[in-house]
């Protein structure tokens, strides 16, 4: 079983919707979750950032962890074409600020038709 | 955000030759560098954290002697795939922490090696 699963798409949705992405996990040691984007030929950027079990919410954008579960969200209201990429999520035992180990999803290609 | 650059971005060789691959922080100092590998539809898998001014930490099934990292000042690091294979044919994505930032790791846009 991998470590982080992630569903890799491609995943196509029309300009204006809500976009949910999703991974789920299976070490509980887990502590700091990041969602990075990366479009085509470029290295991964990275979205939001955030520790712990709740919501935290920039822009458009809402990261959500479920610590229970084991599962972690990102959505993206009134989606725009330019969002059209690949997404990964990531997560971390220790502080991303550390020279922690990051392990990363496979990512899920996004595409939202205008 | 600080900029990572790598070099060349594309690459293609014979079975058996080595090549190098630079990652640079164009903007920022980082004493830490990350190399991940990519294979298509799969995640990006550590390879090696790169110390500048001492040994690469190498992930278990990485071969150190396959994988030459140097990483001889604060802006640049290099992998060096040495007798490459067609197995080896990877996208090559380096990361560098700014530490003089909010220690942040920065990504590059990668190099697509292809061994013939």
């Amino acid at each position: 079983q991998k470590e982080v699963e992630q569903d890799p798409g491609p995943l196509s949705v029309p300009e204006g919707a809500i976009v949910s992405l999703n991974c789920t996990y299976s070490n509980s040691a887990f502590q700091y979750f990041m969602w990075y984007r990366q479009y085509s030929r470029k290295g991964p950027e990275l979205l939001m950032y955030t520790y712990s079990s709740g919501n935290k919410e920039d822009g458009r954008f809402t990261a959500q962890v479920d610590k229970s579960s084991k599962y972690i969200s990102l959505f993206i209201r009134d989606s725009q074409p330019s969002d059209s990429a690949t997404y990964l999520c990531a997560m971390s035992h220790l502080p991303y600020s550390s020279a922690s180990k990051i392990i990363f999803g496979s990512g899920t290609r996004l595409s939202i038709r205008p | 955000g600080a900029v990572v650059s790598q070099h060349p971005s594309r690459v293609i060789c014979k079975s058996g030759t080595s090549v190098k691959i630079e990652c640079r922080s164009l903007d920022f100092q980082a004493t830490t560098m990350f190399w991940y590998r990519q294979f298509p539809k799969q995640s990006l898998m550590l390879m090696a954290t790169s110390n500048e001014g001492s040994k690469a930490t190498y992930e278990q099934g990485v071969e150190k002697d396959k994988f030459l990292i140097n990483h001889a000042s604060l802006t640049l690091s290099t992998l060096t795939v040495t007798s490459a294979h067609p197995e080896d044919s990877s996208f090559y994505i380096c990361s560098a922490r700014d530490e003089g930032g909010n220690n942040e790791q920065f990504f590059g846009p990668g190099t697509r090696l292809t061994v013939l």
